[in-house]
């Protein structure tokens, strides 16, 4: 398997709505990532896992919460979000101390606010 | 952390060879260069990474001059399938930190 698979693909969540996206990798990847992306701009950092442990926040606003529960699984808790959080959201993965070549993206998670 | 400059957007049309640079003038020595594929509503896909001199795969070639302030991506012939973002990321390889993407080369292949 050399895929990470993002769910849901579409989702539409009013401001006041709690839900989650879920990222999946069975490539033994101990590091895993979020990024947001909004149209016609790169792929921003927002936070960081390395070994099940959170290694970097980008200053994320507090309505983003991540969560890692075990070493294949990546998820992105969302409350109380803003029409302005609209965006695809990017998962990734890949290997802790030794040579990247390359991450390996999902497909993302749109995400409309409304 | 390296930052990177790349042309906003490039023309070509099918069948050509698509080059894109990428300046990296503060490149660190153990820093690796990767440049990755995006289409619309997709992951980025990595494409190449390289150290120096060349690299070829594929799907693409990687030039790196002596000095690795800067690269090229090279794109043989060309379908309107290239069509898509190209970002040159630079950084350690062994560093899971350093996956901060600039603003991208965006490719038209036209008929």
């Amino acid at each position: 398997d050399t895929e990470v698979t993002q769910t849901p693909k579409h989702l539409v969540m009013g401001m006041t709505n709690k839900k989650s996206l879920k990222c999946e990798q069975h490539m033994g990847h101990r590091a895993m990532y979020w990024y947001k992306q909004k149209a016609k701009k790169p792929p921003e950092l927002m936070f960081v896992y390395s070994y099940e442990k959170l290694s970097i926040n980008e200053s994320v606003p507090s309505r983003f919460s991540p969560e890692c529960p075990n070493s294949s699984l990546l998820n992105l808790h969302l409350h109380a979000l803003q029409p302005e959080d609209s965006a695809l959201y990017l998962c990734a993965s890949s290997q802790v101390g030794r040579h990247n070549y390359g991450y390996t993206f999902g497909s993302g998670t749109r995400l409309t606010v409304v | 952390l390296a930052k990177t400059t790349q042309p906003i957007s490039m023309d070509s049309y099918e069948g050509q060879e698509v080059n894109i640079t990428c300046s990296h003038n503060n490149i660190a020595t153990n820093d690796y260069i990767t440049w990755y594929q995006q289409f619309p509503s997709q992951g980025p896909r990595f494409i190449i990474q390289g150290y120096k001199t060349k690299v070829t795969n594929e799907v693409a070639s990687l030039f790196i001059p002596a000095d690795r302030k800067s690269s090229t991506l090279s794109l043989p012939r060309v379908s309107l399938s290239d069509t898509a973002v190209y970002y040159c990321l630079v950084g350690y390889p062994y560093n899971n930190n350093d996956m901060r993407f600039g603003a991208g080369t965006r490719l038209t292949v036209k008929p």
